[in-house]
C-alpha cells in the first residue's frame, strides 16, 4: 500500500480555518485519497474523500494536488468538537484501509 | 440514526479465559470490519466481511482469535484463549459495497478489552 506522511500534531484557534496537509508521493493512479478522524474516545468517522478533483461537503474540503503526490484536508471554521486525530489514507477501494498515526488536532479556544 | 452497536463496552477477564465481542451492523450494510487499536500500533484491521462470507482476516492471529458472521445482523470476534497482549480496543466497522456506490466505514463505539 501506498504511504501517506502526516505531521503528528497541529494546532488551530477556535473559529479559524484549518489546513491539514497530507504528502503520499507515491499514489497510485487507482489510490482514491480518503480521510477518516476518530474523537476521543470514540471511533473513527469518515471525513471526506476524492480522486483527482477537489471535494467538498458539509464536513470539509479536500484540496487535491495536480500531480496527487499531496492533499489537504480543510476545516473552515474549526471548533471544539474538531479535536481529533485525522488520519490520511491511500487505497484503491475503501475497504483496506491503513489508518497509520495520523496528525493530532487540538482546538484552541 | 442509524450505528453500529458493540457490546461489551468494557470487559476484564484473566489470562487464558475465552472472550468473545459482537457487533451488530447497520442494517442493510454488507460489509463487516474488525479493527483493534493500541498505542503501540495504532489502528489495526484483523478481518472484514461481505455478505457473511470472510474475505480477508490476514491481519488477525489466527491460533486465538475467530471472527464469525452466523447471521446478517450479528458478527462475532472470539479471543480463545486471552493473553495480555490482546488488551486493546476493539472496533467494529459497517459499510456497503456495491457497484459505484463508496464503501464509507461507519464504525461502532469500540470494546476496551484489558487481559490481566
Amino acid at each position: 500500500d501506498a504511504k501517506t506522511t502526516q505531521p503528528n500534531s497541529m494546532e488551530s484557534n477556535e473559529e479559524e480555518p484549518v489546513h491539514l496537509p497530507c504528502n503520499h508521493s507515491t499514489i497510485s493512479g487507482t489510490d482514491y485519497i480518503h480521510w477518516y478522524r476518530q474523537l476521543p474516545s470514540q471511533g473513527p468517522e469518515y471525513v471526506i474523500h476524492g480522486l483527482t478533483s477537489n471535494v467538498n461537503n458539509r464536513m470539509a474540503s479536500l484540496a487535491i494536488a495536480e500531480d496527487r503526490k499531496s492533499s489537504t484536508l480543510i476545516l473552515h471554521r474549526a471548533t471544539l468538537r474538531d479535536a481529533a486525530v485525522y488520519y490520511c489514507i491511500l487505497s484503491a477501494g475503501a475497504n483496506n484501509l491503513f489508518f497509520g498515526t495520523g496528525t493530532r488536532l487540538t482546538v484552541i479556544p | 440514526d442509524a450505528r453500529v452497536t458493540q457490546t461489551p463496552r468494557h470487559k476484564v477477564t484473566e489470562m487464558g479465559q475465552e472472550v468473545t465481542m459482537r457487533c451488530q451492523p447497520i442494517l442493510g450494510h454488507n460489509t463487516v470490519f474488525w479493527y483493534r487499536q493500541t498505542m503501540m500500533q495504532g489502528l489495526e484491521l484483523l478481518a472484514y466481511f461481505r455478505n457473511r462470507a470472510p474475505l480477508d482476516d490476514s491481519g488477525m492471529p489466527k491460533d486465538r482469535f475467530s471472527a464469525e458472521m452466523p447471521d446478517a445482523t450479528l458478527a462475532t470476534l472470539k479471543i480463545q484463549p486471552s493473553e495480555p497482549r490482546d488488551s486493546a480496543v476493539y472496533f467494529c466497522a459497517s459499510g456497503f459495497y456495491g457497484l459505484g456506490a463508496y464503501n464509507e466505514q461507519f464504525f461502532g463505539p469500540g470494546t476496551r478489552l484489558t487481559v490481566l
